[in-house]
């Protein structure tokens, strides 16, 4: 089993919409985790840190769930800037590990 | 802020040449560097992380004779790909903890990749 597994997708979401993904991960040790942003052959670029609270950042929402190790993220009011593939991301035993990302396609 | 710079950004090369990739810490000291490979709507796996003065950790089915990692000096790691093959075309990304001991929060930051094409 993949340390974080993701529904791959794509995610057509129409312009103005609200998309949310989950991703779950096998380490129960994982100390952090992280949604990143990825645009086409680019670096990930950190999208926000997840914590069990809850956080919120603008139209992005991120929500950890430790007893059934699972992430979310939920992204409001889609833009057609939020096109990307979105990366979870387990940090865990010294390494951070990937998800294969959600890749989420924005539709006018 | 912390940049990681990472050359080349895009490497072409014929079958059985070797391709090194370097990676520079710009404004900090960069005593760990993770490196990662990411095939067409795949996940970036972890193949090594290197440490500054000492031998890199592979990641399992990682050939460690393939894939040379050098971390030589607190501000560069190199990744040097030999002899290598159509199957090793891919994007290779490193990063860094701008801090040491455990990354707790998002101090981790990223090269800008290296698109290998081999031919």
């Amino acid at each position: 089993r993949k340390e974080v597994e993701q529904d791959p997708g794509p995610f057509n979401v129409p312009e103005g919409a609200t998309v949310a993904f989950n991703c779950t991960y096998s380490n129960s040790a994982s100390q952090s985790f992280f949604w990143y942003r990825q645009d086409c052959r680019k670096e990930p670029k950190l999208l926000m840190s997840v914590y069990s609270s809850g956080n919120e950042d603008g139209r992005f929402t991120a929500q950890l769930n430790r007893a059934s190790q699972y992430i979310s993220l939920l992204i409001r009011d889609s833009k057609l800037s939020d096109s990307a593939t979105y990366l979870c991301a387990g940090y865990g035993n010294n390494r951070l590990a990937f998800g294969k990302g959600n890749q989420v396609v924005v539709i006018p | 802020g912390a940049v990681v710079s990472q050359h080349p950004s895009w490497v072409i090369c014929k079958s059985g040449t070797s391709v090194k990739i370097e990676c520079r810490s710009l404004d900090f000291q960069a005593t760990t560097m993770f490196w990662y490979r990411q095939f067409p709507k795949q996940s970036l796996m972890l193949m090594a992380t290197s440490n500054e003065g000492s031998k890199a950790t592979y990641e399992q089915g990682v050939e460690k004779d393939k894939f040379l990692i050098n971390h030589a000096s607190l501000t560069l790691s190199t990744l040097t790909v030999t002899s290598a093959h159509p199957e090793d075309s891919s994007f290779y990304i490193c990063s860094a903890p701008s801090h040491r001991g455990v990354l707790t929060n998002e101090k981790l930051f990223f090269g800008s990749g290296t698109q290998l094409s081999v031919l």
